[in-house]
């Protein structure tokens, strides 16, 4: 099983410029996160769709978007990027909304914004 | 406010020390508390679950304990080996619906 697979693994971009990081996971869970991991940060979340159909916010939404395209795939665009977008970003997926149910992640896309 | 806070940030060993990594948590009310290892450009995996009524929980190598009076967690590493060098993070969940809290991770840097 492939479990949760992340598109690019490495982007540079300038400023302004827009890109979008794409997540599918294979285990047909119905949560999906995406994380963006920075230096002395930890973890945080951007957005989260509960189930297909549905996305919310989470702790940094500002200057990305998400759409749910259907259960097994989970975008993330970035309209205009800025450096202070440059971060590692992760999606990760698990069955349900429950904190017992592991997360699964990515291998994560290393994104730099000059 | 509900917060994860670890200890030590990071920490070198030699192989085949035995070491230990703190977690408290302020998280309430509590619901479970997960250790993730992640080595260096790879996603966080989860090592083991702690649930409130459990206090002990070994995998392998790796022994998890958990005081939900004092909140606090650890991660007990034995017999360390180049394999165990990753950040380590301690996850907290808070009642359903809530969100998970994340630690800053403790790295750890196992030398031969």
């Amino acid at each position: 099983n492939a479990g949760v697979t992340q598109t690019p693994k490495f982007q540079v971009l300038k400023t302004g410029q827009s890109m979008t990081l794409q997540c599918a996971q294979d285990m047909n869970h119905n949560s999906m996160y995406w994380y963006r991991q920075d230096p002395g940060m930890g973890l945080r979340l951007i957005y989260y769709s509960a189930s297909e159909g549905t996305t919310d916010k989470g702790e940094v939404p500002n200057g990305y978007n998400v759409s749910r395209l259907n259960k097994r795939e989970f975008s993330l665009r970035l309209e205009s990027a800025a450096p202070s977008q440059t971060s590692v970003y992760f999606c990760a997926s698990r069955s349900g909304g429950s904190g017992a149910n592991v997360l699964t992640f990515g291998a994560g896309s290393r994104l730099t914004v000059l | 406010k509900n917060q994860v806070e670890q200890s030590p940030q990071s920490l070198i060993i030699l192989e085949g020390k035995n070491c230990t990594l703190q977690c408290n948590y302020t998280v309430s009310p509590f619901s479970n508390l997960r250790w993730y290892k992640q080595d260096t450009g790879r996603g966080p995996v989860s090592l083991t679950i702690m649930t409130f009524s459990e206090n002990t929980k070994s995998n392998g190598r790796y022994t998890a304990t958990l005081d939900a009076d004092t909140k606090q967690s650890s991660l007990h590493i034995t017999a360390s080996q180049l394999s165990d060098s990753a950040s380590y993070i301690c996850v907290v969940s808070g009642q359903a619906g809530t969100a998970l809290i994340f630690g800053k991770g403790t790295t750890l840097s196992v030398s031969s």
